[in-house]
């Protein structure tokens, strides 16, 4: 069975701090990467995705991928309230178009 | 770009009636549409994948004869939930794959059948 892994949290962090969110899966085939933010109440919506071992930078997020140890995290700098939802990781392989899904962690920031 | 609208947004029905959702991708042609269903406070979880001009597949323990899934053209895929029951209230959503991998997501229908 192939599965993805996330702490369902919650996860706390202040104001300005970064906020770390992980993520492992089981499958070593896969080959994409997914990160989601989905509010109460409202679709999930896609914050990025990675494909190759390393970092990947958009402004204030960066995911990392370590495809040797399995493990993808998403990292928000300066977090602010507004990032305050639940982060959705998923994983994909190359011969399937189906997506994996983590439960998610929540994420609060406080003021 | 990528924009996935679904109607209606929310809809409240008697039970026993049916209920059909649309999802529709604004901007680009998918050929592959997933249906989800979310209970509140829970993980999304898949129902089916939907293929412009092909049968639906769907997961393990979805009805398909209650789920109906019509994917007519490459930017309208159907829900259509059949003999709605009150166990049957719920979070849809449809997401679109675009040839490049990425699911983009709809805004979602809430369902609740009373």
């Amino acid at each position: 069975q192939k599965e993805v892994e996330q702490n369902s949290g919650p996860l706390s962090v202040p104001e300005g701090a970064i906020a770390s969110l992980n993520c492992t899966y089981s499958d070593r085939g896969s080959q994409s990467f997914f990160w989601y933010r989905q509010y109460s109440g409202k679709s999930p919506e896609l914050i990025m995705f990675i494909y190759s071992n390393g970092d990947k930078e958009d402004g204030r997020f960066t995911a990392q991928l370590n495809k040797a140890s399995q493990y993808v995290s998403l990292l928000i700098r300066d977090s602010q309230p507004s990032d305050s939802a639940t982060y959705l990781c998923a994983v994909k392989e190359d011969s399937n178009y189906q997506l994996i899904w983590g439960a998610g962690t929540k994420l609060i920031i406080k003021p | 770009g990528a924009v996935v609208s679904q109607h209606p947004s929310r809809v409240i029905c008697k039970s026993g009636t049916s209920v059909k959702i649309e999802c529709r991708s604004l901007d680009f042609q998918a050929t592959t549409m997933f249906w989800y269903r979310q209970f509140p406070k829970q993980s999304l979880m898949l129902m089916a994948t939907s293929n412009e001009g092909s049968k639906a597949t769907y997961e393990q323990g979805v009805e398909k004869d209650k789920f109906l899934i019509n994917h007519a053209s490459l930017t309208l895929s159907t829900l259509t939930v059949t003999s709605a029951h009150p166990e049957d209230s719920s979070f849809y959503i449809c997401s679109a794959r675009q040839a490049d991998n990425e699911q983009f997501f709809g805004p979602g229908t809430r369902l609740t059948v009373l």
